[in-house]
């Protein structure tokens, strides 16, 4: 079965401060994506950042990189340099690709202070 | 492009009360997909559309959940009758067909529609 972990529900960072998210995944298909989202209070889901089963490079996008660890099956968002704007839920997410559908973490609470 | 559009954005029902969520796609996304969030739990996949067929629904919860996506343009997800455990936000997402390995089309979410039964 496919799964997907976060295990922080919540975190508080300084701002200016890097932060990381911790995801791992299990599945048993070799080729599959990784994705992470983060909801704002607002509550729409904004798509950040995609890896894939088979990249040789960790994804980046702007100040948001994932530390992509294939043997140890995680996939951690890296957040660099951090804002007030950042403070919102982050989830990991996962695509397998015999099964079409995105399955989430629990998500990450993360509060950054000024 | 317009965004996934869902309709309405907040619906408060009594317990045992009809409730019908819509849901609008990108332009041209067949892949229509319904998500369900209760407070504090992963979001959970109910279903899949490719265009109107139901190509996965093995996460609808009952059969007080149906959705129909006619003509495979915008889909409906309708709870009836509604239960004080159906409470959450549900978010509709599309995206392109045809995905193969190293695509990374991501899912486009709609802003979802809290519901609450009381």
């Amino acid at each position: 079965a496919q799964k997907i972990t976060q295990t922080q529900p919540g975190m508080f960072v300084q701002e200016k401060e890097a932060v990381t998210l911790d995801c791992t995944y299990d599945t048993s298909d070799p080729s599959y994506g990784l994705f992470w989202y983060k909801q704002p209070s607002s509550g729409e889901m904004i798509f950040l950042i995609y890896q894939g089963s088979y990249d040789q490079q960790n994804a980046t996008e702007g100040r948001y990189s994932l530390n992509f660890q294939k043997a140890r099956k995680s996939a951690n968002l890296v957040i660099s340099a951090s804002q007030l704007g950042d403070s919102a839920m982050y989830f990991c997410a996962m695509r397998a690709y015999r099964d079409d559908k995105i399955i989430f973490g629990k998500g990450t609470r993360l509060h950054i202070l000024p | 492009e317009a965004g996934v559009t869902q309709f309405p954005s907040h619906s408060v029902i009594e317990k045992g009360q009809t409730v019908t969520l819509r849901c609008d796609p990108i332009s041209g996304h067949d892949n229509l997909y319904w998500y369900r969030r209760v407070m504090g739990k992963e979001i959970k996949f109910l279903l899949h559309f490719v265009k109107e067929s139901k190509q996965d629904e093995s996460g609808m919860p009952n059969n007080r959940f149906l959705a129909e996506r006619t003509g495979g343009t915008y889909s409906t997800l309708k709870v009836q009758p509604a239960e004080l455990e159906d409470s959450g936000v549900y978010f509709c997402a599309s995206s392109h067909l045809g995905l193969t390995p190293g695509d990374n089309s991501p899912l486009h979410f709609g802003n979802g529609t809290r519901l609450t039964v009381t």
